[in-house]
């Protein structure tokens, strides 16, 4: 089992929509959490960071983090066309030295 | 502002040939990561650097060695190449387990 699961979808939205996606994770000692924009064959582009529980918003971006039910969300509102990508949400222990992915998220806004 | 480098950019190889990865990361970050990611898969951690030192390993092929230099570059060196090695090869580098910004990869293709 992976540390960190994330619902695959596909996911398709009409324009404007308001996008959530989740992760779940495993393990206690995850204190930094991330979301990434993926663009096929191109790297991951960091949007989100957030370091232990709260929420954090960043223009039409929102990242929420529940410790408690190890379960973290991105939301994006006013969704685009541009924002078809793959996101991959990650995270990382106090103690750590790899980030730890989810498997990624494939979103389409349709115009 | 600066980014992470990675060189080259595309890279063909034949089967049992070596390969050498090359990663610029962000200045005055201290911790470089390698992570190969296949056609549709999560990035997989390889290996980790902090300050020049080895910090982790993950699923890094025997076949496969890193290290981090003075200037702070690190080298994915691979030798006795697999088809199955080909994939997006990504360098990130982070202050200490801040966010990790990634590179644009080098796409690594066995033949």
């Amino acid at each position: 089992q992976k540390e960190v699961e994330q619902d695959p979808g596909p996911l398709s939205v009409p324009e404007g929509a308001i996008v959530s996606l989740n992760c779940t994770y495993s393990n206690s000692a995850f204190q930094y959490f991330m979301w990434y924009r993926q663009y096929s064959r191109k790297g991951p582009e960091l949007l989100m960071y957030t370091y232990s529980s709260g929420n954090k918003e960043d223009g039409r971006f929102t990242a929420q983090v529940d410790k408690s039910s190890k379960y973290i969300s991105l939301f994006i509102r006013d969704s685009q066309p541009s924002d078809s990508a793959t996101y991959l949400c990650a995270m990382i222990a106090n103690t750590g030295n790899q980030f730890y992915f989810g498997t990624g998220t494939s979103l389409t806004v349709i115009p | 502002a600066a980014g992470v480098i990675q060189s080259p950019r595309h890279l063909i190889k034949e089967k049992r040939e070596t390969a050498t990865l090359k990663c610029y990361p962000i200045p005055r970050h201290d911790t470089v990561y390698w992570y190969q990611q296949g056609p549709g898969q999560d990035p997989q951690f390889l290996i980790s650097f902090y300050e020049k030192m080895q910090s982790d390993k993950g699923s890094i092929p025997d076949r496969f060695s890193a290290q981090q230099f003075s200037d702070y570059h690190s080298e994915l060196n691979m030798s006795s190449l697999e088809l199955g090695d080909s994939a997006l090869y990504f360098c990130a580098s982070s202050q200490r387990r801040a966010a990790g910004i990634f590179g644009p990869g080098t796409r690594l293709t066995v033949l």
